[in-house]
């Protein structure tokens, strides 16, 4: 795997409660984004960043938010975990070239359940 | 409404056989398409990536094709073998050439010995 790592890898929450969690990265690439999986929905973004301090919202960011305050860092937070959150999450990271587009290098991901 | 489709949720295939995956669109209008491969607990590895102006594209058993016209890609693997078996993702950028990537929501593939 590229140098990407989620913590926690499994996490069990309360409903209503706060959760953050951790993609590390030391790839040195410029966007990083957070993803959720579930069946039936395939990937779907909830926000990605492009830079240090700069985010921006996904398909499905309601209810979540993210903060980038160093390149190798992308949190993402859950204010108040619901249950419609229990999902696998997955960061990725990816690093334009100049005058082209490149792939996307996933994490190994987190499994959260909000009961 | 913005869509991508892939053409079935499984695919059973013998081995030996070429295996085809399908991979649809409606209401974008992609750069490129990219494909993706998903073990069970793992995240998504990337494979192929294949621009608006190439009709085709290889790696080693690997064949991506194109068709902007008809807004589809076909992913094929051939001689397939039983560790091929795997859920392919299909993806596309969002915004037009852009690094935010829309994904399909993948076929299951199991080859069978």
């Amino acid at each position: 795997d590229a140098g990407i790592t989620q913590s926690p890898r499994h996490k069990v929450t309360e409903t209503g409660t706060p959760v953050t969690l951790r993609c590390h990265q030391t790839e040195n690439h410029r966007y990083m984004y957070w993803y959720r999986q579930d069946p039936g929905h395939g990937l779907r973004l909830i926000h990605y960043s492009y830079g240090v301090k700069d985010t921006d919202k996904g398909e499905v960011s309601d209810g979540y938010s993210v903060s980038r305050s160093k390149t190798e860092d992308f949190l993402l937070t859950l204010e108040s975990a619901t249950s419609s959150q229990t999902s696998v999450y997955f960061c990725a990271i990816s690093e334009p070239g100049t005058g082209r587009t490149t792939e996307a290098f996933f994490g190994q991901g987190t499994r959260l359940t909000v009961v | 409404s913005q869509k991508i489709e892939q053409n079935s949720e499984a695919l059973n295939i013998q081995e030996g056989k070429t295996a085809t995956l399908t991979c649809n669109y409606t209401n974008y209008s992609p750069a490129y398409l990219q494909w993706y491969r998903q073990d069970p607990g793992r995240g998504p590895v990337f494979l192929l990536l294949i621009r608006e102006n190439e009709k085709e594209k290889r790696k080693e058993r690997l064949k991506v094709t194109f068709d902007t016209t008809l807004k589809q890609s076909l992913f094929h693997i051939t001689a397939s073998q039983p560790a091929d078996s795997a859920t392919y993702l299909c993806a596309l950028d969002r915004s037009r050439g852009g690094q935010n990537f829309v994904f399909g929501p993948g076929t299951r593939l199991s080859v069978l010995p």
